[in-house]
């Protein structure tokens, strides 16, 4: 069965500093990866997928995030935070093939002090 | 990116009563859509799957009868959650994908319903 495993409820940093947001994953096959962010009483808007290539992926606002198949693990990064990113963060993983279902991990709530 | 819209944003509605939610794929074709329930301060959870023409496909433990689902057309799905309980208050939020399995989901701006 599928499942995504975000260890952190809560990641806090320092404006300006780093951030890193862990998820792992578990699914049969080739995992499709995407990272999503969510405001407050508002719907998910997408940051960035991994589908295949290369593991590093870019997406928007400055976040990046590194696919390690033999860790399992696709953990969201940005080099430099901003208080803006301070949101709910969710990583998700679909199976390849037939399987359409996106499986949610519990998310991270980030907060980035000034 | 696609544009899911999603209405109401917000509702308020008397127990007993029915509420529908209407999910739209304003710039692409969508056979499936998915419908979701976010309880405060937790993940998403898929509610069912909405597919155009047919029957919707509903997760373990989800009232088909209580919560009706019909995809009528490849650009709108609605969701009725009926005779409405003060239980039922929830984030309820839409999703639907443009392509491929390998694509993106892009999500409407959800419905927060309160049932009192």
């Amino acid at each position: 069965a599928q499942s995504v495993a975000q260890p952190e409820d809560q990641v806090n940093v320092a404006e300006g500093n780093p951030l890193t947001v862990k998820c792992t994953y578990s699914v049969s096959g080739n995992p499709y990866l995407f990272w999503y962010v969510q405001y407050p009483n508002r719907g998910l808007q997408f940051l960035l997928k991994y589908i295949t290539g290369d593991n590093l992926v870019k997406g928007s606002y400055g976040f990046e995030a590194e696919f390690n198949k033999s860790q399992t693990s696709f953990h969201l990064k940005k080099p430099s935070a901003l208080v803006s990113d301070s949101a709910l963060y969710f990583c998700a993983v679909r199976a390849g093939g037939a399987t359409n279902k996106l499986i949610f991990g519990t998310g991270t709530l980030l907060a980035v002090q000034p | 990116g696609a544009v899911v819209s999603q209405h109401p944003s917000r509702v308020i509605c008397k127990s007993g009563t029915s509420v529908k939610i209407e999910c739209r794929s304003l710039d692409f074709q969508a056979t499936t859509m998915f419908w979701y329930r976010q309880f405060p301060k937790q993940s998403l959870m898929l509610m069912a799957t909405s597919n155009e023409g047919s029957k919707a496909t509903y997760e373990q433990g989800v009232e088909k009868d209580k919560f009706l689902i019909n995809h009528a057309s490849l650009t709108l799905s609605t969701l009725t959650v009926t005779s409405a309980h003060p239980e039922d208050s929830s984030f309820y939020i839409c999703s639907a994908r443009p392509g491929g399995s390998g694509t993106e989901a892009f999500f409407g701006q959800g419905t927060r319903l309160t049932v009192v």
